[in-house]
């Protein structure tokens, strides 16, 4: 069975300070693969999504960047985080080859991000 | 106006009445249509698409309005298991997938 793993759960972090994000996919292979934030009160943003190794890309403007080294790892990052930047960030993934799935995502469980 | 609205609530319903709420998108080329719940701090799952005819999953009731460009979702004999935040989701395009910021729904014994 298809399983994502995303971690760490919560994290705070200084301003200015990098950050790291690590998402992977177990049980599949050649995934889409997706980053969301969710701010508070707020619907879910997409961030960055891909289709494959080293194709991104990206949905709005921001100090973030994304990366996927391998076909089922999916990476977010920060040089210098904002205050702007915390929020709950979910990775997603779906397999059914559209651009987003009409069938829905799966998500990963989420990291809750504290800028201060 | 948003794309797509919900009202966030808090609807507190007492355990096994029926509670519906709606969702309003204001894409006329809106294509596809879901419900996701979630629990708190947790993260999202679908849990219905949103089909033309409106469609139903045990004690979950989806159903569409082109019309008036909204959906909605009505949940009958609630358990105290469905407090949640439900969340709506409005495909526009190719790729465009558009997030309600959803509606909680606090079921009281």
């Amino acid at each position: 069975s298809q399983t994502i793993h995303q971690w760490p759960a919560t994290l705070v972090q200084p301003v200015g300070s990098p950050l790291s994000l690590e998402c992977t996919v177990e049980g599949t292979s050649n995934p889409n693969l997706y980053w969301y934030r969710q701010a508070a009160g707020r619907g879910l943003q997409l961030l960055f999504y891909s289709v494959g190794i080293g194709q991104i890309s990206s949905e709005v403007p921001q100090n973030l960047s994304a990366s996927r080294p391998q076909d089922r790892q999916f990476i977010l990052s920060s040089k210098k985080l904002l205050l702007s930047d915390s929020g709950f960030y979910l990775c997603a993934w779906t397999d059914d080859g559209q651009l987003p799935s009409i069938y829905g995502y799966t998500f990963g469980s989420g990291t809750r991000l504290t800028v201060v | 106006r948003k794309e797509v609205e919900q009202d966030p609530g808090p609807f507190n319903v007492p355990e096994g009445a029926t509670v519906a709420f709606n969702c309003t998108y204001s894409n006329s080329a809106s294509q596809s249509f879901f419900w996701y719940r979630q629990d708190c701090r947790k993260e999202p799952k679908l849990l219905m698409s949103v089909y033309s005819s409106g469609n139903e999953d045990g004690r979950f009731t989806a159903q569409l309005n082109r019309a008036s460009q909204y959906i909605s979702l009505l949940i009958r004999d609630s358990k105290l298991s469905d407090s949640a935040t439900y969340l709506c989701v409005v495909r526009t395009g190719n790729y465009q997938l558009i997030w309600g910021a959803g509606t909680k729904l606090i079921i009281k014994p």
